[in-house]
């Protein structure tokens, strides 16, 4: 159990369908991210909040979107994807969103598989 | 640009040695993170270097010259579990992590 959980682990969606991915973390985090995870390729940071607002936002295509109801808790609502959006979808969380350190280090979820047909 | 260089995959025998290197080209430097992922889990944290010189944890090592650009995660004895996908960040002048596309290990027994 690494302290961040996310569901569901794996999604299968058409290009027309809504689906929403769910993160939640019982560290006592003040900072929470969205990450997407292609095959043979870096980690593309997508969203961050910090106590609950929004910090950065990496141009992200506006089919996707971020929700933070509470520190604990990060969603992010899928609608209309296309193909080329099937990865894997990490969240993560860490003290603040100062800027990572070796005391402020990013604790990720296992991740939610996407997959969009 | 922003730039972040590992080995796409490498092999090892268990009970070996093994070195991952990363070389980066980043506008600043606010230090080098090494994480381990599974296949299917999270990616967890193994160390973090700001400074030059080698850093030890046990089984594994973590070196940095910021001079050279250059990074490496040395693990010793290695073991089966050790199989795994290493990614190489660093964190720039405007303390954003840019990440390499990861080092997959294959342990051989």
């Amino acid at each position: 159990e690494t302290g961040v959980t996310q569901t569901p682990r794996h999604l299968v969606m058409g290009m027309t369908n809504k689906k929403s991915l769910k993160c939640e973390q019982h560290l006592g985090h003040n900072a929470m991210y969205w990450y997407k995870q292609s095959a043979k390729k870096p980690l593309e940071l997508m969203f961050v909040y910090s106590l609950e607002e929004r910090v950065e936002n990496n141009s992200v295509p506006s089919r996707f979107s971020p929700e933070c109801p509470n520190s604990s808790h990060l969603f992010l609502h899928l609608h209309t994807l296309q193909p080329e959006d099937s990865a894997l979808y990490l969240c993560a969380s860490s003290q603040s969103a100062e800027g990572p350190s070796g005391a402020n280090v990013l604790t990720f979820g296992a991740g939610s598989r996407l997959t969009v047909l | 640009g922003q730039n972040i260089d590992q080995p796409t995959e490498m092999t090892a025998t268990e009970g070996a040695i093994v070195q991952i290197n990363c070389t980066y080209q980043t506008s600043g430097f606010n230090g080098l993170f090494w994480y381990q992922q599974h296949a299917g889990e999270a990616p967890t944290f193994l160390s973090y270097n700001v400074l030059d010189g080698l850093e030890e944890k046990g089984r594994f090592s973590s070196f940095l010259s910021r001079s050279k650009g250059y990074s490496y995660l040395l693990l010793k004895e290695l073991q089966m579990k050790d199989s795994a996908s290493y990614l190489c960040a660093v964190m720039d002048s405007n303390y954003q992590l840019i990440w390499g596309a990861g080092t997959k290990l294959i342990i051989k027994p």
